[in-house]
């Protein structure tokens, strides 16, 4: 079993800030997957990572795979109330799931 | 195209009765996953298929059994149900460990 642990669990910024979560693990995996969960519904996918290193652009949202595969982040340039909700993290060997980030972003 | 359907959204159980979930796929994925969602916990796996007939344990399966006698229908069987399995119940599909597609979650309270 691969681990993820994903940080903060908790984030409640101001419209127009940055923000960086991430998601950790002692293990190496072959691929990373960072889902968006909004209230009611199912998460959704945003991205996959490969390759170590690995930089994915999303408009304002910026993924880095570590040059380990042991980590990745997400950072959100001027956060918007619509960026509010919960950011999972997968492993996509076993799509076994991390606790998340949920994300708040106020008006 | 509904993609992946659960049913029941919502229900509420006493102690000791059974339930089945289903989850209906029209996406023709050979993964289908059942996930349940507690708060701080995130999503963990309770059972999986990797295709019609097959069936494997997850992180947290004891209590739960599942039936994949169809390639489109994964279904999630409560025996015996307990409080502890209060828990928002998600289903997903997958293209051999591409992309999950998620259902709208089935939300089950046992009392």
């Amino acid at each position: 079993t691969q681990l993820l642990e994903q940080s903060p669990q908790f984030l409640s910024i101001q419209e127009g800030e940055n923000l960086t979560v991430y998601c950790n693990s002692s293990s190496v995996f072959s691929s990373l997957q960072w889902y968006r969960q909004e209230p009611g519904e199912g998460p959704v996918l945003l991205v996959t990572v490969v390759t170590g290193g690995e930089v994915k652009k999303l408009k304002r949202l910026t993924f880095q795979f570590g040059d380990a595969r042991k980590d990745s982040s997400l950072h959100i340039t001027a956060a918007q109330p619509g960026d509010t909700g919960l950011y999972l993290c997968a492993g996509l060997n076993d799509m076994r799931f991390g606790a998340g980030t949920r994300l708040t972003v106020k008006p | 195209n509904a993609g992946v359907t659960q049913t029941p959204k919502f229900r509420v159980l006493k102690t000791g009765q059974s339930m089945t979930l289903l989850c209906a796929q029209d996406m023709n994925h050979e993964y289908m996953y059942w996930y349940r969602q507690d708060p701080g916990m995130g999503l963990r796996l309770i059972h999986y298929s990797v295709g019609e007939g097959t069936t494997a344990k997850g992180e947290v399966p004891d209590g739960y059994n599942v039936s994949r006698l169809k390639k489109q229908n994964f279904l999630l069987g409560l025996e015996s149900a307990a409080p502890s399995q209060t828990s928002v119940y998600f289903c997903a599909v997958d293209r051999k460990n591409t992309e999950a597609f998620f259902g709208q979650g089935t939300r089950l309270t046992v009392v």
